[in-house]
């Protein structure tokens, strides 16, 4: 049974940096054709896509935060990893991390639990 | 930016009654569209994909339909762990959510 689990600081200076990580288990992140992606929850703006990455490592950004985003996987880790920049109050959310299903940025069947990041000094 | 409408913001709905939730977007997105149940402390579970097909272990309770802008879900005999809110959500073009029907009991 495919796993994630979302890890990092649960706290982010305002114009700081923004970084997590996510550990997949149950199954390899170099699958080819494989889709992993982060998606966050907040009160404000609902659930919002932030990026993708797929096993080749090429990757997909929301257009609305494509300057700030980068994306990243670790085969030998078996781990992707979020790194947001420039970070505000309006980044506060709770943090998933998936996998979309079949071989593209489709629907997403497998998510982490949910970290929450807040902002603030 | 493709904008998902979800309505109503929030349904009252009795136990064994059928639920009929709405999805509209502000371009058409084919059949790309999927719907999410998420109760509260818990991530997002998929229940639909590609409009219509229920994801693995979804009860046959739950049905999608539409296409272009239009897209409904509907639960045919709502459950007691049928409460939860619902999510829309469009692949088309990136990735768009809707803003959430929550499903409560009347």
């Amino acid at each position: 049974q495919l796993q994630l689990q979302e890890s990092g600081p649960g706290l982010v200076n305002p114009s700081g940096t923004l970084s997590l990580t996510c550990t997949v288990s149950g199954g390899a992140i170099s699958t080819i054709n494989e889709y992993w992606g982060w998606i966050r929850q907040s009160p404000g703006k609902g659930l919002e896509w932030i990026a993708s990455v797929n096993s080749n490592g090429k990757t997909y950004n929301n257009p609305s935060l494509s300057s700030r985003v980068a994306i990243s996987v670790d085969a030998s880790k078996n781990k992707f990893s979020l790194k947001l920049n420039f970070v505000t109050a309006a980044d506060t959310a709770v943090y998933f991390c998936a996998r979309h299903s079949g071989g593209g940025l489709r629907s997403i069947p497998y998510w982490g639990q949910g970290v929450l990041v807040t902002v603030s000094s | 930016e493709v904008v998902l409408t979800q309505s109503p913001a929030t349904l009252s709905v009795s136990p064994g009654q059928r639920a009929t939730l709405s999805c509209r977007a502000s371009q058409s997105v084919a059949t790309n569209v999927a719907w999410y149940q998420q109760k509260p402390g818990q991530a997002p579970r998929l229940i639909i994909s590609g409009t219509s097909n229920r994801a693995a272990g979804i009860p046959a309770r739950f049905s999608g339909s539409g296409s272009g802008t239009e897209f409904t879900l509907t639960i045919s005999s709502l459950q007691s762990e049928d409460f939860a809110v619902y999510y829309c959500q469009q692949y088309n073009i990136w990735f768009t959510f809707g803003g959430g029907t929550k499903v409560e009991i009347k």
